[in-house]
């Protein structure tokens, strides 16, 4: 099982360029989150989804876009870059238990 | 709403000596408990959780954490740290039957290990 996997795992953004991270899981599970990590600060919830066509936000969503069109894959967007969404991005899912995560992707905004 | 709290934002052990970490929530039934270790440059993997039953887990990597429902507690031990247990532990919570956004974690305590 590969479990989540995020690709990329590292990026370097200018200020203004768009991305998208990538988030894929083969377990089924209808909960996926995006996280992301800054030092010090612990993990805050970008966007969560509860299945395929549902999305809803968590406590810091501007800036960022979600979609989620299969169970598997949860992209996450970023529109127009800045340097405060310099940061570790985490995909995480769950069956209803326990989360698991992926591997990160570390995002620099210059 | 549930929540988590990690009091202690950063512990210092020295190898060989016992730990704990502490972890507090809030929650009106007793939700579903974990501890997740992050090492540096990776992502959080499951160290041990409690759904319900015998009220002390055993975990990987030598962890256990006992839960005790009068303090709201569940609090990570290990009985001698090994350097290589340096990293950020998060203590978390699942409302059972609570739906995508019933999962809440707390803020992190940073482990450094001393020689």
């Amino acid at each position: 099982n590969a479990g989540v996997t995020q690709t990329p795992k590292f990026r370097i953004l200018k200020i203004g360029q768009s991305m998208t991270l990538q988030c894929t899981q083969d377990m089924n599970h209808n909960y996926m989150y995006w996280y992301r990590q800054d030092p010090g600060m612990g993990l805050k919830l970008i966007y969560y989804s509860v299945g395929a066509g549902i999305t809803d936000k968590g406590e810091v969503p501007n800036g960022y876009n979600v979609s989620r069109s299969t169970t598997e894959d949860f992209p996450l967007r970023l529109e127009l870059a800045a340097p405060s969404q310099t940061s570790v991005y985490f995909c995480a899912s769950r069956p209803g238990s326990e989360a698991f995560f992926g591997q990160g992707t570390r995002l620099t905004v210059v | 709403a549930q929540s988590v709290t990690q009091p202690d934002i950063h512990i210092t052990v020295s190898e060989g000596a016992s730990l704990e970490l502490r972890c507090n929530y809030s929650y009106g039934a007793t939700p579903y408990l974990f501890w997740y270790v992050q090492s540096p440059g990776q992502g959080l993997q499951l160290l041990l959780k409690y759904f319900s039953g015998d009220t002390l887990v055993q975990g990987i990597k030598g962890f256990e954490a006992e839960f005790k429902r009068s303090q709201s507690s569940f609090n990570l031990r290990k009985p001698s740290v090994h350097w290589s247990d340096a990293a950020e532990y998060f203590c978390a919570v699942v409302v059972p039957g609570g739906g995508a956004d019933g999962l809440t974690f707390g803020k992190g305590t940073h482990l450094i290990i001393q020689p």
